[in-house]
């Protein structure tokens, strides 16, 4: 089936340095996607979302960048924080096979750890 | 404002209880998911409702899982006879408006099976 996936599983960065996490998607006809942040114990926090007819989006201190003719999705966070530490996800927000509603398709995630 | 809550926030069972988790979305949200997160994984969409009418179901993995809405507010996912498979976080969502571009989600309740 089609899936979205991670690059790498875990990744460690210095206090104040900027971090990049790498998504790739399986399916081509996907026209939203949404990171997400989840911290140990919550649920997941909605942090940026990009359309397709964008190719990238900022917000505070983060930023999507959408790659379609490759299937990538990029997050960067600038001037990482401890606060950052958490698992990062990147979901597909598709219409159901019902037609009813749109659903998330997350990948396995990334984990962030923020070095002192 | 007051997010989305689940209760209990963990639950022990032992193979072939009967468990029921409650998610109150936030008030006024008309659509409201159940997720499944299997330890280090992403969630899996498990069900959909739209006010009180349930939707879209496909996500369910066996009949032993059934979800409702009764009143088009709060919601209770109950798992039947449960395997030691089903132990996850369940998560809940809700959106303001029908469809879900926007979903909140709750902390979950992780379930423990033994």
């Amino acid at each position: 089936g089609e899936s979205v996936g991670l690059h790498l599983p875990t990744l460690s960065v210095q206090e104040g340095d900027n971090s990049i996490i790498n998504c790739a998607y399986s399916n081509s006809a996907s026209d939203y996607f949404i990171w997400y942040k989840q911290e140990s114990g919550k649920g997941p926090q909605f942090i940026i979302d990009i359309r397709s007819n964008m190719d990238k989006r900022q917000g505070q201190r983060v930023t999507v960048l959408l790659n379609k003719t490759v299937k990538h999705l990029s997050l960067q966070i600038a001037a990482t924080q401890p606060g950052d530490s958490a698992v990062y996800f990147c979901a597909e927000n598709n219409p159901l096979s019902s037609g009813s509603a749109r659903q998330l398709t997350f990948g396995s995630g990334t984990q962030l750890t923020v070095l002192p | 404002g007051a997010g989305v809550s689940q209760s209990p926030r963990y639950k022990v069972a032992k193979r072939g209880q009967d468990v029921a988790l409650r998610c109150d979305p936030i008030s006024g949200h008309v659509s409201l998911f159940w997720y499944q997160q299997a330890l280090g994984q992403g969630p899996e969409f498990l069900t959909y409702f739209q006010n009180e009418a349930q939707l879209d179901k496909s996500g369910l993995p066996s009949d032993r899982f059934f979800a409702e809405r009764p009143e088009g507010s709060v919601s209770t996912l109950k798992i039947q006879r449960t395997q030691q498979e089903d132990s996850a976080v369940y998560l809940c969502a809700s959106s303001l408006r029908q469809g879900g571009e926007t979903q909140y989600f709750g902390p979950g309740t992780r379930l423990l099976v033994l």
